[in-house]
């Protein structure tokens, strides 16, 4: 697609109910990333995908998180019994592994909010 | 432990001045640093990247200079415009990922 799609925008779910948070990135992009945005906050890193493989998940907060890619493009990312503090906004973004002077396209992003 | 620091203060300038954003960093020896621009309500959009052996790099209005002695990076934009108000965000490379700071709102009156 012409960006990286994120869905949904806005989520509002009870505490201990699971979500699941997609994001469409780039085609032909290699690498996808997930972060999460508290409000005032700069972006803390969850995970990233080279493929469908995860070398990096070192900054998912708990064992309540995942993320998988499936044929290399779009990715899931699951919170389980969610948490009042897991209210954020999770940002995806894609790019072409090792291409840094291109940096990162990032989604619009995903509002969850936990009541 | 690694840190990012920049300054959480708003940055208030008259249109048509030289804005000046700082990232300092703690603990990285980063090959790249990156600067976004962040509106309201949307992704960050990426403006430019430094390589450690680079200096300074232009961008139109934007100059950006990356100190590895002093750990530090500038982020300038020249003749400051309304359009530019945003929140600057750096972010400096980690073992294939990158690290963001939280970012300096600059608000640009006209």
């Amino acid at each position: 697609g012409a960006g990286v799609s994120q869905s949904p925008s806005n989520k509002v779910t009870e505490k201990g109910k699971d979500v699941e948070l997609r994001c469409d990135p780039i085609s032909g992009h290699t690498a996808l990333y997930w972060y999460r945005q508290s409000l005032g906050q700069g972006l803390e890193f969850l995970i990233y995908f080279q493929g469908n493989s995860a070398p990096d998940k070192s900054g998912l907060p708990s064992d309540r998180f995942s993320a998988e890619r499936t044929g290399g493009s779009v990715s899931t990312l699951t919170i389980q019994r969610t948490q009042q503090e897991d209210s954020a906004v999770y940002l995806c973004a894609s790019s072409l592994m090792g291409q840094n002077d291109y940096g990162y396209t990032f989604g619009s992003g995903t509002r969850l909010t936990v009541v | 432990s690694q840190k990012i620091e920049q300054n959480s203060e708003a940055l208030n300038i008259q249109e048509g001045k030289t804005a000046t954003l700082t990232c300092n960093y703690t603990n990285y020896s980063p090959a790249y640093l990156q600067w976004y621009r962040q509106d309201p309500g949307r992704g960050p959009v990426f403006l430019l990247l430094i390589r450690e052996n680079e200096k300074e790099k232009r961008k139109e209005r934007l100059k950006v200079t990356f100190d590895t002695t002093l750990k530090q990076s500038l982020f300038h934009i020249t003749a400051s415009q309304p359009a530019d108000s945003a929140t600057y965000l750096c972010a400096l490379d980690n073992f294939n990922k990158f690290y963001f700071g939280s970012g300096t709102k600059l608000n640009v009156k006209p």
